[in-house]
């Protein structure tokens, strides 16, 4: 089983609002990402967790704020974002160093407007 | 820093033919991966293939190959029988071994098949 899952897959808020994408995986990864994906375009990392703790923040504004609740739990909440954050926010996991594989496994993706 | 390039904006192949995807990079280290993704309109990343750098041996999955040829540090990914549901956009993605979990992308080539 490869499988990320990821709520919900469209998003329509105004800049004034909060909301949160959520992402679950039950493959026993303990390294999880969020990525925000322009059309045409790679997926630009935002953050990485690893065992639960923030390892990477690539300098991503504040109004983007994730969370690790546990192992199998990525949020990232959204407050008084910006028409330009309008982008598919794609979340992913990969196996920790002890099983010598290393790939990043994505789920579906979130279609976030932001208006 | 490891710089990923596809210098192929865009591809198109008959159905049933064989297309090549090209990939080149830029390393300072020895032992790292690589990885091919697809990403088709339905938006999800999924991973092609992997490839260890120091296993020679190409890597193979089904219909999907590599050509890794690590002194040139080129990495092209040759898709035999394609068919329809092989368009999509194709990403080369580099991830060290050493220096954390971060995957550097290539710009992407959009493979268009023809039926």
């Amino acid at each position: 089983d490869t499988e990320v899952t990821q709520t919900p897959k469209h998003l329509v808020m105004g800049m004034t609002n909060k909301k949160s994408l959520k992402c679950e995986q039950h493959m026993g990864h303990r390294a999880m990402y969020w990525y925000k994906q322009k059309a045409k375009k790679p997926p630009e990392l935002m953050f990485v967790y690893s065992y639960e703790k923030l390892s990477i923040n690539e300098s991503v504004p504040s109004r983007f704020s994730p969370e690790c609740p546990n192992s199998s739990l990525l949020n990232l909440h959204l407050h008084a974002l910006q028409p330009e954050d309008s982008a598919l926010y794609l979340c992913a996991s990969s196996q920790d160093r002890a099983s010598g594989r290393w790939e990043q496994y994505f789920g579906p993706g979130t279609r976030l407007t932001v208006t | 820093a490891q710089t990923v390039t596809q210098s192929q904006p865009e591809m198109s192949v008959q159905e049933a033919e064989t297309v090549t995807l090209s990939c080149t990079y830029d390393t300072s280290e020895s032992d790292y991966y690589l990885f091919w993704y697809k990403q088709p309109p339905s938006r999800q990343m999924i991973l092609v293939i992997r490839q260890e750098a120091y296993k020679q041996q190409n890597a193979t999955e089904n219909r999907f190959s590599v050509n890794f040829q690590k002194a040139a540090k080129s990495f092209s990914l040759k898709i035999s029988d394609s068919q329809l549901g092989d368009a999509a956009m194709y990403f080369c993605a580099y991830r060290s071994k050493t220096s954390g979990s971060r995957l550097t992308f290539g710009e992407g080539t959009q493979l268009t098949v023809n039926p």
